[in-house]
């Protein structure tokens, strides 16, 4: 079966610093992966997405994330975090068994970027 | 265009109730997806739809929770008999033909559900 792990529950960064997002995956094929946000009160919203190519996808808001097979790996990552950055940020997968229908989603990364 | 919209935005009802909550899919998508939010627990997967046909029911919690979708579009989650530890946000997503892997979700803004 498919899962996601983040493995952090939150992650504070100082306003300007780069930030990392960390995110772990277990497939039975080729992954298809997924970062969202969620701001407060608000509803999730896509970031960006791997489907096949180069490893350093990039996103919205500046964000991007690196595919590493080896690793099994899709950490987010930007290179100047923003106040208004903090949020909640949920990794997903997708994977051939069911037909790609089923997303599995992490528990989420509370990200505070401190001014 | 519109997103996805669901309703109400916010429930509270006493335990042993039944309630039903509401999602309008983006207009087009035709995979629908029910997830439950709950505070430390992430997005729980309940169930999908490919057009009206749900294929895997398997996450749905228990036999009180029940979901369809008509006409390809609009989908209604149902709990029966609720109890607290069904307190939880509901959030439902919808994206593009189900056969595509690398179809992200468009979610809703959710239901926030309390039981009392």
């Amino acid at each position: 079966a498919q899962s996601v792990a983040q493995p952090e529950d939150q992650v504070n960064v100082a306003e300007g610093n780069p930030l990392t997002v960390k995110c772990t995956y277990s497939v039975s094929g080729n992954p298809y992966l997924f970062w969202y946000v969620q701001y407060p009160n608000r509803g999730l919203q896509f970031l960006l997405k791997y489907i096949t190519g180069d490893n350093l996808v990039k996103g919205s808001y500046g964000f991007e994330a690196e595919f590493n097979k080896s690793q099994t790996s899709f950490h987010l990552k930007k290179p100047s975090a923003l106040v208004s950055d903090s949020a909640l940020y949920f990794c997903a997968v997708r994977d051939k068994a069911g037909g790609y229908q089923k997303v599995t989603f992490g528990i989420g990364t509370k990200l505070q970027v401190i001014p | 265009g519109a997103g996805v919209s669901q309703s109400p935005s916010n429930k509270v009802t006493e335990k042993g109730k039944d309630v039903e909550l509401r999602c309008d899919p983006i207009s087009g998508h035709t995979a629908l997806y029910w997830y439950r939010q709950s505070l430390g627990q992430g997005l729980e997967f309940l169930i999908y739809f490919q057009g009206n046909s749900a294929p895997d029911k398997s996450g749905l919690p228990s036999d009180r929770f029940s979901a369809e979708r008509t006409g390809g579009s609009v989908s209604t989650l149902t709990i029966q008999r609720t109890q607290q530890e069904d307190s939880a946000v509901y959030l439902c997503a919808s994206s593009l033909a189900f056969s595509g892997p690398y179809n992200e979700q468009f979610f809703g803004p959710g239901t926030r559900l309390t039981v009392l």
